[in-house]
């Protein structure tokens, strides 16, 4: 099973600050990554798939990057919507498996 | 629009059975293949199990291998989940989920409201 390992467990910014969230694989998934945001009491939301397609309807804010084990999404100019849980997500291999989450917090 | 309606759920003992349905519409169901996941409270997604767009092909997690089914009625636009042998550990909110792109990607865009299941005594 490929482990996803989320770092930071909680990153604290202010609106309009930059953030930078990790994602790393126990083995190479290729680009076969995605990037879920999740809000209290919600399903998550698909916001960037194969590493950096940002998925329908998602702000240009939001970039991902990386292949092989290493992975980061970028979010830039944060509103005061995107305090939420994201996820990281693979489908190189099966089970597919998410990571732990990272809690981005004002 | 693409809508997942989840039903089913609720407080079941330890080694009980339990139904999940999750009706589609907005969409071609039978061109998508679709999933289960799970969340246990106040923690993170776990991948419970998928079926193919032809029902050809299923998948499981190691934890629900052997006592959880899943299935899907192309006819009625329905995904379920058939979970038996229920064990505490297997509280969750339950999530269907859609595959993103025709055939098979393993990207889930579009989910369920989620329903919570309850194993306990």
């Amino acid at each position: 099973e490929i482990v996803l390992t989320q770092s930071p467990a909680t990153l604290s910014l202010s609106p309009g600050e930059r953030a930078t969230l990790s994602c790393r694989a126990s083995q190479s998934v290729s680009t076969y990554l995605a990037w879920y945001q999740q809000k209290p009491g919600q399903a998550p939301r698909l916001l960037v798939y194969d590493a950096s397609t940002r998925a329908t309807g998602i702000p240009a804010r939001f970039s991902g990057s990386g292949s092989g084990t290493d992975f980061t999404l970028t979010i830039t100019n944060l509103e005061p919507e995107d305090f939420a849980v994201y996820f990281c997500q693979q489908r190189g291999n099966w089970p597919r498996t998410f990571g732990q989450g990272t809690k981005l917090e004002i | 629009q693409v809508q997942l309606m989840q039903s089913g759920g609720g407080v079941v003992r330890p080694g009980g059975s339990l139904r999940l349905s999750c009706a589609a519409s907005g969409f071609i169901f039978k061109n998508y293949g679709m999933h289960w996941v799970r969340q246990a409270p106040g923690k993170g997604l776990e991948w419970v199990a998928f079926i193919r767009f032809d029902e050809q092909t299923k998948y499981y997690s190691d934890s629900v291998k052997g006592r959880f089914t899943i299935s899907r009625d192309n006819s009625k636009n329905s995904l379920y989940l058939q979970m038996d042998s229920l064990r505490p550990e297997d509280t969750a909110v339950y999530f269907c989920a859609k595959d993103l792109i025709r055939g098979t990607t393993n990207y889930f865009d579009y989910w369920g409201q989620g329903t919570l299941v309850t194993v306990s005594s």
